[in-house]
C-alpha cells in the first residue's frame, strides 16, 4: 500500500496557525476515524499528539487539534511556538488490517 | 509509567538475519487491548510500520516486508522479538518498538509511547 500524502514542508510565524494535510484513500483515512498524528523532534522518538482524528492525549497542548473530511485528515497547530518546530507524521488504520504512515511534514517556525 | 526499550545488534552484514528485542514495562503483554508494534525510519526518511502483536497472539505485517518478518512475544519476560531475514543496506534504519492500542472492533487505533529506537546499519 502507498504512504499517506503529506506536504513536505510548512512554515509559520510565532502566534500564527498552520494546518498540515494528510490524504489517503477510501481504504484508510476515508473509511476509518482512526487517524493519529505524531510529532518528532530531531534525534528523538515520535510522540503522539492526536488520535482517533480529533482526540488529544493527556498532556498535549490544546493548541493541537485534528479534523477529517473525506479522504483527507488535517492537523492544526494554533498559536505557533518555537518548540513546535519538528517533523509531523499522520498515520491511519487500513482495510488490510495494517497501519499506514504519511511521508512526513517538516514544520518551520519562522 | 509505560516504557519500551529496543536492543540488538547495531551492525549486521548483508544477507544476515536481524533479531531485535523490545523490553516493555508498565503494561502487560496479556492486556486485551494493548500490543507492541515495530516501526522503522531510514536516516532522513519517513516512518514505516513493520508489524505488531497482541495478547491473543494476533499478528499483522506490513505487506511490502511480510515475507521477511516474524514477530513473537514472551509474555512472562515482557518481551517482543522481531526477526527480519536477508538484510540489505537499504534496511539501514532506526528501529522503534511502541505500544499499540486497538479499539472495541479490533482495529488499531494509536501507537504510544515509543522506545528510544536502535540504529541498525547493514554493511559488509
Amino acid at each position: 500500500q502507498s504512504a499517506l500524502t503529506q506536504p513536505a514542508s510548512v512554515s509559520g510565524s510565532p502566534g500564527q496557525s498552520i494546518t498540515i494535510s494528510c490524504t489517503g484513500t477510501s481504504s484508510d483515512v476515508g473509511t476509518y476515524n482512526l487517524v493519529s498524528w505524531y510529532q518528532q523532534h530531531p534525534g528523538k522518538a515520535p510522540k503522539l499528539v492526536i488520535y482517533e482524528v480529533t482526540e488529544r492525549p493527556s498532556g498535549i497542548s490544546y493548541r493541537f487539534s485534528g479534523s477529517k473530511s473525506g479522504n483527507t485528515a488535517s492537523l492544526t497547530i494554533s498559536g505557533l511556538q518555537a518548540e513546535d518546530e519538528a517533523d509531523y507524521y499522520c498515520c491511519s488504520y487500513a482495510t488490510s488490517r495494517t497501519l499506514i504512515f504519511g511521508g512526513g511534514t517538516k514544520l518551520t517556525v519562522l | 509509567q509505560v516504557t519500551l526499550k529496543e536492543s540488538g545488534p547495531v551492525l549486521v552484514k548483508p544477507t544476515e538475519t536481524l533479531t531485535l528485542t523490545c523490553a516493555v514495562s508498565g503494561f502487560s503483554l496479556s492486556h486485551p487491548t494493548m500490543g507492541v508494534s515495530w516501526i522503522r525510519q531510514p536516516p532522513g526518511k519517513a516512518l514505516e510500520w513493520l508489524a505488531h502483536i497482541f495478547s491473543n497472539d494476533q499478528k499483522s505485517y506490513g505487506t511490502s516486508l511480510e515475507s521477511r518478518l516474524t514477530i513473537s512475544k514472551d509474555t512472562s519476560k515482557s518481551q517482543v522479538v522481531l526477526s527480519m531475514t536477508n538484510m540489505d543496506p537499504v534496511d539501514t534504519a532506526t528501529y522503534y518498538c511502541a505500544r499499540i492500542v486497538r479499539d472495541g472492533y479490533n482495529r488499531f487505533s494509536w501507537v504510544d509511547p515509543w522506545g528510544q529506537g536502535i540504529l541498525v546499519t547493514v554493511s559488509s
